[in-house]
């Protein structure tokens, strides 16, 4: 069973909009919660990560919120652009063991 | 530095045949894995490796033996082909940060 669900599936947004990508997991054990993105042709590449100690961390235009009790936590890109269409990839692990990723969330910016 | 590096990018089989997916990093990191993507199912991990010597399977292990008798190097090896298997293949090796970084990927397509 997928140990981590990923929504919405698809997501377009226009230019200067909000994009926001959901993901819940199961495992209470996970303390590493990555995002990863990647481009069409190309392997995933780490956006951005967090673990649960935090609530939030944001790096530029992109944020990750996480609600422990809840066992959820959720990508934010603020004012997306159209070079931000990508597929996105959240994931979970416990620390330096596998790492199980979300089904991915293609999303397009449109300009 | 290279990263990693997957050969071949592109493969056509035919069901029954055998190839390996060849994949070396130049990072000096003792943790490497191979995941498969498949639409809507996102990334699964085949099998991974601690360390050279020693190799474990992941969650979809089935029709796939690795080896490991380099740090540089982890080969992933379909012994008998099946259309089952198409998909594209990504190697992936572990920072000390926790983060993966993964190879552009192969794609694998079986008749």
């Amino acid at each position: 069973q997928q140990q981590v669900k990923q929504s919405p599936q698809s997501l377009i947004v226009q230019k200067g909009g909000i994009s926001i990508i959901n993901c819940a997991y199961e495992n209470t054990a996970f303390d590493y919660f990555p995002w990863y993105q990647q481009f069409p042709g190309k392997g995933p590449a780490l956006l951005i990560a967090i673990r649960p100690d935090v609530s939030e961390k944001k790096e530029g235009r992109f944020t990750i919120s996480f609600n422990k009790s809840a066992k959820q936590f959720s990508l934010h890109i603020m004012d997306s652009q159209p070079g931000d269409s990508a597929t996105y990839f959240c994931a979970a692990s416990i620390w330096n063991n596998d790492m199980r990723f979300g089904a991915g969330t293609r999303l397009t910016v449109k300009p | 530095n290279a990263g990693v590096t997957q050969t071949p990018k592109f493969q056509v089989l035919k069901t029954g045949q055998s190839m390996t997916l060849q994949c070396a990093q130049d990072m000096n990191h003792e943790y490497m894995s191979w995941y498969r993507q498949d639409p809507g199912m996102g990334l699964r991990l085949i099998h991974y490796s601690v360390g050279a010597g020693i190799t474990d399977q992941g969650e979809v292990p089935n029709g796939y033996n690795v080896s490991r008798s380099t740090t540089e190097d982890f080969p992933l090896r379909l012994l008998s082909a099946a259309p089952s298997q198409t998909s594209v293949y990504f190697c992936a090796s572990r920072g000390q940060a926790g983060e993966l970084f993964f190879g552009e990927g192969s794609r694998l397509t079986v008749l």
